[in-house]
């Protein structure tokens, strides 16, 4: 069975900081990787996704995401944090075939402090 | 706007009270999923409808059942609600073909 890790619960930083939250999966076939995001009291929403072509992705709000196949790994990461990206953030994987159920991990709760 | 819509996104019930959660959608997706979310947990698939047929995970409780009259709609009926089924239950969906899943907003399951 597939799985998948989040390093850190939480995250604090400070506006204008760096941001890299790792991800890594346990599944040894051809995987799809997501990056969700939950704002406060919203729905969760894709922030970015890998099917294929060039690992590095680039999603919605500045994120970006790089799959590194031999390290199983998709850190999701943006240059310059805003107090809007306070969130938690979930990553999740699913088996390259067209249709299959996602597996989430436990989810990085990130607070930005302006 | 397409949208998931979960109705209600707060429920209260007594513990052993049947409840249903509802869920609709307006994006015309064959796919429905329900998955509960306790607190500091991963989001955990309980159960799917590929168009209409029902795909159950192995671990999900006999209490949980779901239905799905229609494309639009899938109800989540838990029949005897415990104390440990308090949760934030999530509805998505997605298109056959397509790995993108759409979700709803939730609806938060307390159980006294």
């Amino acid at each position: 069975a597939q799985s998948v890790s989040q390093h850190n619960h939480h995250v604090i930083l400070s506006e204008a900081a760096s941001l890299e939250l790792g991800c890594n999966y346990s599944y040894g076939g051809t995987v799809n990787l997501f990056w969700y995001v939950q704002y406060p009291g919203q729905h969760l929403q894709l922030l970015l996704k890998y099917f294929s072509g060039d690992p590095l992705v680039k999603g919605i709000k500045g994120f970006e995401a790089e799959f590194i196949k031999s390290k199983f790994s998709f850190n999701l990461r943006k240059p310059s944090v805003q107090w809007s990206d306070t969130a938690e953030y979930f990553c999740a994987v699913n088996r390259n075939s067209g249709y299959s159920t996602l597996t989430f991990g436990k989810g990085t709760m990130l607070l930005v402090s302006p | 706007d397409a949208m998931v819509i979960q109705n209600p996104r707060y429920q209260v019930t007594q513990f052993g009270k049947p409840v249903t959660l509802s869920c609709s959608q307006t994006l015309n997706h064959n796919v429905m999923y329900w998955y509960q979310q306790k607190s500091s947990q991963a989001p955990k698939l309980l159960f799917h409808y590929y168009d209409k047929d029902f795909n159950n995970e192995a671990d999900t409780p006999d209490n949980f059942q779901s239905r799905r009259p229609n494309t639009s709609f899938c109800f989540l009926d838990i029949r005897s609600p415990g104390l440990g089924d308090a949760a934030m239950y999530l509805c998505a969906t997605s298109r056959q073909g397509e790995d993108e899943q759409f979700f709803g907003p939730g609806t938060r399951l307390t159980v006294l």
